[in-house]
């Protein structure tokens, strides 16, 4: 089978730091995209990790242990604008991309 | 970058009538392309992977004499409901892997907002 788990909501304040975890059980792993959406929007792609260790790209970094099922999403210098779901996706088998349910992060003033 | 357009962005249509969705990769050729369906508040779903010449391959669950696809060139593949029903109102969504690599990430066009009345 294949899980893939996130937290369903958290909140932040603007300039804050803030960290979104998840955890993957797939049948296959060939790398693991986190991509954020708008509401009524696509989705569209923050980063990639496919080896163990930290992937930094602005204010978004992305953390990855294969051992542990695990990655996580660190946003800094929180805005407004962040304000919207962050989805984590396995790329299983390499071809489509299995998605986690979201975490809807709302950042406040 | 690479760009994926999906037309129409939304549509409402009466039950038991058919909707085509296109998905186009404007800058680059897809010979896969996916179509995923989400429901509000939820996650993407993967309904189908459109080949590009051969069938297509649909997930579990997923009717394929209802969802119809084709993928008849490397730019355009089609997503068709057929005999829509209210149960079928959703967000439809393609993507298309720009790089031949399997770790490209995936494009998506901006959805399309399907509501069966």
């Amino acid at each position: 089978g294949q899980n893939i788990d996130q937290p369903t909501e958290m909140t932040a304040t603007e300039g804050a730091i803030v960290q979104i975890n998840c955890t993957y059980q797939t049948s296959g792993f060939n790398g693991l995209f986190w991509y954020q959406q708008h509401a009524g929007e696509a989705p569209t792609f923050l980063s990639y990790n496919v080896l163990d260790g930290l992937e930094e790209k602005g204010r978004f970094s992305s953390f990855l242990s294969r051992s542990k099922g695990y990655s996580y999403l660190l946003l800094k210098e929180l805005q407004m604008k962040d304000s919207a779901s962050y989805l984590c996706a396995v790329n299983q088998a390499g071809t489509a991309l299995i998605f986690g349910k979201g975490t809807t992060l709302s950042v406040s003033s | 970058g690479a760009v994926v357009s999906q037309h129409p962005s939304w549509v409402i249509c009466k039950s038991g009538t058919s909707v085509k969705i296109e998905c186009r990769s404007l800058d680059f050729q897809a010979t896969t392309m996916f179509w995923y369906r989400q429901f509000p508040k939820q996650s993407l779903m993967l309904m189908a992977t459109s080949n590009e010449g051969s069938k297509a391959t649909y997930e579990q669950g997923v009717e394929k004499d209802k969802f119809l696809i084709n993928h008849a060139s490397l730019t355009l593949s089609t997503l068709t409901v057929t005999s829509a029903h209210p149960e079928d109102s959703s967000f439809y969504i393609c993507s298309a892997r720009a790089g031949l690599s399997y770790n490209s990430p995936l494009h998506f066009g901006n959805g399309t907002r399907l509501t069966v009345t």
